[in-house]
């Protein structure tokens, strides 16, 4: 059974360009999460799709958005790239098993921003 | 908001050495899971407890879900260099109604020397 896939693995951007990020989820997994992760704030919850309707958000700003397709697979996009948007960019697929949500997650698509 | 706080934030021990990792809050959790992640990997899902008081073991760790579903450990006995790595707790909203939101520790960087 294949895992979560991200791509880009890594990308270099320079301030004020925009960003689209994809994810592929899990087989079967129609709930797809995705996480902003950085040495100071850790892991940040972003925004999470299900059947191509976003169900949740986190705190950030309207830069940051997302999609899903019918085929479950997403994507992000942050547009005007700040130099504080550099992080590891987390992906998520998720079922609901033995009382609790479970993520799995993918490698990443590790973003710097010059 | 509710916040996960996890100690301690890092811990170089020997090898054999035990330790224990804590995860409070003043928030109930539905759920209370803990992830290991490596370097350039997301992270993987180690245990899900989610009844107030439960206790898991996996091999060489225990996982223990307080009975107020505020607060968990983790403790590892006999701690080998292959458990060195970021550990992180997530607790699942109790409203279940998450979607796919986790909240974060900022997690503890454990090093094992051999």
């Amino acid at each position: 059974k294949a895992g979560v896939t991200q791509t880009p693995r890594y990308l270099i951007k320079t301030r004020g360009q925009q960003v689209t990020l994809s994810c592929s989820p899990i087989s079967g997994h129609r709930s797809v999460s995705w996480y902003q992760q950085t040495p100071g704030q850790g892991l940040q919850f972003l925004f999470e799709y299900f059947s191509e309707t976003q169900r949740n958000k986190g705190n950030f700003p309207g830069r940051f958005s997302g999609r899903q397709f019918s085929n479950s697979r997403s994507e992000m996009n942050v547009s005007t790239l700040e130099l504080g948007d550099s992080a590891l960019y987390l992906c998520a697929s998720s079922f609901q098993g033995g009382g609790a949500n479970v993520l799995t997650f993918g490698a990443g698509s590790r973003l710097t921003v010059l | 908001t509710q916040l996960l706080e996890q100690s301690p934030q890092f811990l170089s021990i020997q090898e054999g050495e035990n330790l224990t990792v804590y995860c409070n809050s003043s928030s109930v959790f539905s759920s209370l899971q803990w992830y290991r992640q490596e370097p350039g990997e997301g992270p993987v899902l180690l245990v899900t407890v989610v009844t107030g008081g439960e206790v898991k073991k996996l091999k060489r760790l225990t996982f223990q879900f307080g009975d107020a579903r505020k607060d968990s450990s983790l403790h590892i006995t006999a701690a080998q260099p292959g458990d060195t790595g970021l550990y992180l707790c997530a607790g699942e909203d109790y409203e279940g109604t998450s979607y796919g939101k986790l909240t974060f520790g900022q997690g503890t960087i454990l090093t094992v020397h051999p």
